[in-house]
């Protein structure tokens, strides 16, 4: 099965600017996630969707983080305006709705902000 | 989410055996311990989890103690390909959106 894709691979903007990330999940997986890693660090959850709908988003800065699922298959994660803080991988995964199923990762998008 | 603990760094020699503990004292009834790794560059990827008992597939075993309270991850012969951050990570799957709280995991190396 093909695995889960991200664009861009990499990004350089400035401070202040704003940005956007894609996701599209495997095929038939209903849950996605949005993870933040800064390097050093483990992945931190950002914002878990179920279908186009938000589970969490407790970790989310929502005054400059959004992100959307529509219709519940590809999503876009925003950061706008964009802070030096920011620089990350951040990285998409998906899973079916089956609680006892595993994970799957994209590779990233490594996000630097100068 | 109960917190595990792991070793900062571990070292091995290729093709042999790795053993990766993992503490987790608080864990209740409805965690599951998973593992995953993340190899330089890439996401992380699912590695096995159990419940309470041992268990094996194509890429390692997952040994848990009797109380639970620890578990470690076997491979059993380290290729160069191991060397890649490990995380252990409680996951309830009681709740009905269970997800992956991360920590800083163990890195090993493998030395050939």
């Amino acid at each position: 099965e093909a695995g889960v894709a991200q664009s861009p691979r990499y990004k350089i903007i400035e401070k202040r600017q704003s940005v956007a990330f894609w996701c599209n999940p495997i095929s038939g997986h209903a849950t996605l996630y949005w993870y933040q890693q800064i390097l050093g660090q483990g992945p931190k959850l950002l914002i878990q969707f179920q279908n186009n709908g938000v589970v969490d988003d407790s970790q989310l800065p929502k005054d400059r983080f959004s992100a959307e699922r529509l219709k519940g298959v590809d999503s876009t994660l925003k950061i706008q305006p964009a802070k030096l803080e920011d620089s990350a991988v951040y990285l998409c995964a998906s899973s079916s709705t089956d609680s006892s199923s595993p994970l799957h990762f994209g590779n990233g998008t490594r996000l630097t902000v100068t | 989410d109960a917190k595990t603990t792991q070793p900062n760094s571990m070292e091995s020699n290729e093709e042999e055996p790795v053993h990766l503990p993992c503490n987790h004292s608080t864990i209740s009834g409805t965690d599951y311990i998973h593992w995953y790794r993340q190899l330089p560059s890439q996401g992380p990827e699912y590695v096995i989890h159990g419940l309470t008992s041992n268990v094996n597939n194509r890429m390692a075993s997952l040994a848990i103690a009797e109380d639970r309270k620890s578990s470690t991850l076997i491979l059993h012969r380290a290729t160069l390909r191991d060397a890649a951050v490990y995380y252990c990570i409680l996951r309830d799957l009681i709740s009905g959106y269970s997800t992956l709280t991360f920590g800083k995991g163990t890195m090993l190396l493998v030395s050939p």
